[in-house]
């Protein structure tokens, strides 16, 4: 089945405690993106990557870190999280080399900074 | 990128027609816009997307005036189900940089 996995999909941690975020696509698709969504600011992009190697700051960069060594795989890394880091997140995909075609979203990570 | 602007909420009936208007004055010539659909807990899903004039799927119709400063999206026949947000997206073909706004949270009433 063609989609687009996250893990952990819910967390708890502390101030500090370096955490990765998991996503991978198994479509075979170039583009790969991070979002962020809280309460009344809609979906923010964090990350983007238009192919292996190649990434690029979204709207909300401040405090991620994102790597892309493999096609298929693209984690979010936050090296120090603050509670202001508090949110859900989405990876999603897409065929292309760029973010307007359909892109396919995964189910969410939902974390809490303590 | 052409920035959008739509309606906070909307209300309506099962079985209604719903269209949502997106704003979009400064479109530029080789933008396209999209429209996603959100459910509560779960990731923006594609509905449809278009240059000009009409776009007709199985899930919804888009129209598209001449002057494409603005779009609608229209729900035949909603149900409850069709409870979400949508999205109204206006980017060119090689953007890479995405911007989704706040969207329109559309409640649908029994």
């Amino acid at each position: 089945e063609a989609q687009v996995t996250q893990n952990p999909r819910y967390l708890i941690t502390v101030t500090g405690k370096k955490l990765t975020v998991t996503c991978s696509q198994n479509m075979n698709h170039e583009y790969m993106s991070w979002y962020r969504q809280d309460p009344g600011l809609g979906l923010r992009q964090i990350y983007y990557s238009m192919n292996v190697e190649v990434t690029d700051k979204g709207d909300v960069p401040e405090g991620y870190k994102v790597s892309r060594k493999e096609k298929r795989n693209f984690p979010l890394i936050l090296e120090s999280p603050s509670p202001n880091q508090t949110s859900l997140y989405f990876c999603a995909s897409s065929l292309a080399s760029t973010g307007v075609e359909t892109q396919y979203f995964g189910p969410g990570t939902r974390l809490l900074v303590l | 990128l052409a920035k959008t602007t739509q309606p906070i909420s909307m209300d309506s009936y099962e079985g209604q027609e719903v269209n949502i208007t997106c704003s979009h004055n400064n479109i530029a010539t080789n933008d396209y816009i999209t429209w996603y659909q959100q459910f509560p807990s779960q990731g923006p899903r594609f509905i449809i997307q278009g240059y000009k004039t009409k776009v007709t799927n199985e899930v919804a119709s888009l129209f598209i005036p001449a002057d494409r400063k603005s779009s609608t999206l229209s729900l035949p026949r909603v149900s409850l189900s069709d409870t979400a947000v949508y999205y109204c997206l206006v980017a060119p073909p090689e953007d890479d940089k995405i911007i989704f706004g706040k969207g329109t949270r559309l409640h649908i009433l029994p």
